[in-house]
């Protein structure tokens, strides 16, 4: 099975700041097929991004993926307060499908 | 909006069994792949069985091939997950998902909010 490595384990920013999530696979994700996920304390994951670089439905465009083959991605341009959280990449790609460990995202 | 609803989880001892089940609302069931994915504070994500749309596949991680069977009524707008013989290690969080595409292995694109899951004795 593919395993996803995401980096750093925990960011520090303040509010306005860039952050850059990694999510590094183990082998190539067929066809970018790589998702990421926001989740807060006590709810579900949200999914942001498919497709390595696709924003889903009502995503805020401060979010953006990218990258391709085994490195992706996840750029918030400009952190808002409500964006303080856990972020995980997953690929669709292979079977079983597989996520990372989780980027926390935590306030400075 | 999409709504998802688990319910069932509990506390069971090792060995023993339960049900969980997912009410949907707000989208056609059988137009869509569902899956189950539960989440531990140490193994993090992981996907444990989807079925497609019809009901007619089902897949399953390796971790609980043989102990767990999920299965769907369209007619009810409901999914479930029957599970035999729990381990300690199957505690857990477990989500619904709605698959965000047609293929059998697609991004999850609705979740539920989760139903806990405790085994022990």
């Amino acid at each position: 099975e593919i395993v996803l490595t995401q980096s750093p384990g925990t960011l520090s920013l303040s509010p306005g700041e860039r952050a850059t999530l990694s999510c590094r696979a183990s082998q190539s994700v067929s066809s970018n097929y790589l998702a990421w996920y926001q989740q807060k304390p006590g709810q579900a994951p949200r999914l942001l991004i498919y497709g390595a670089s696709s924003r889903a439905t009502g995503i805020p465009d401060r979010f953006s993926g990218s990258g391709s083959g085994t490195d992706f991605t996840l750029t918030i341009s400009r952190l808002e307060p409500e964006d303080f959280a856990v972020y995980y990449c997953q690929q669709y790609g292979n079977s079983p499908r597989t996520f990372g460990q989780g980027t926390k995202v935590e306030i400075k | 909006e999409v709504q998802l609803v688990e319910s069932g989880g509990g506390l069971v001892q090792p060995g023993g069994s339960l049900r969980l089940s997912c009410a949907v609302s707000r989208f056609t069931l059988s137009s869509y792949d569902m899956r189950w994915v539960r989440q531990t504070p140490g193994k993090g994500l992981e996907w444990v069985s989807t079925i497609s749309g019809s009901g007619g596949s089902t897949y399953y991680a390796d971790s609980v091939k043989g102990r767990f069977t999920i299965s769907r009524d369209n007619s009810k707008n409901t999914l479930y997950l029957q599970m035999n013989s729990l381990k300690g290690e199957d505690t857990a969080v477990y989500y619904c998902t709605k698959s965000g595409g047609r293929r059998e292995l697609s991004f999850d694109d609705y979740w539920g909010q989760g139903t806990l899951v405790t085994v022990s004795s």
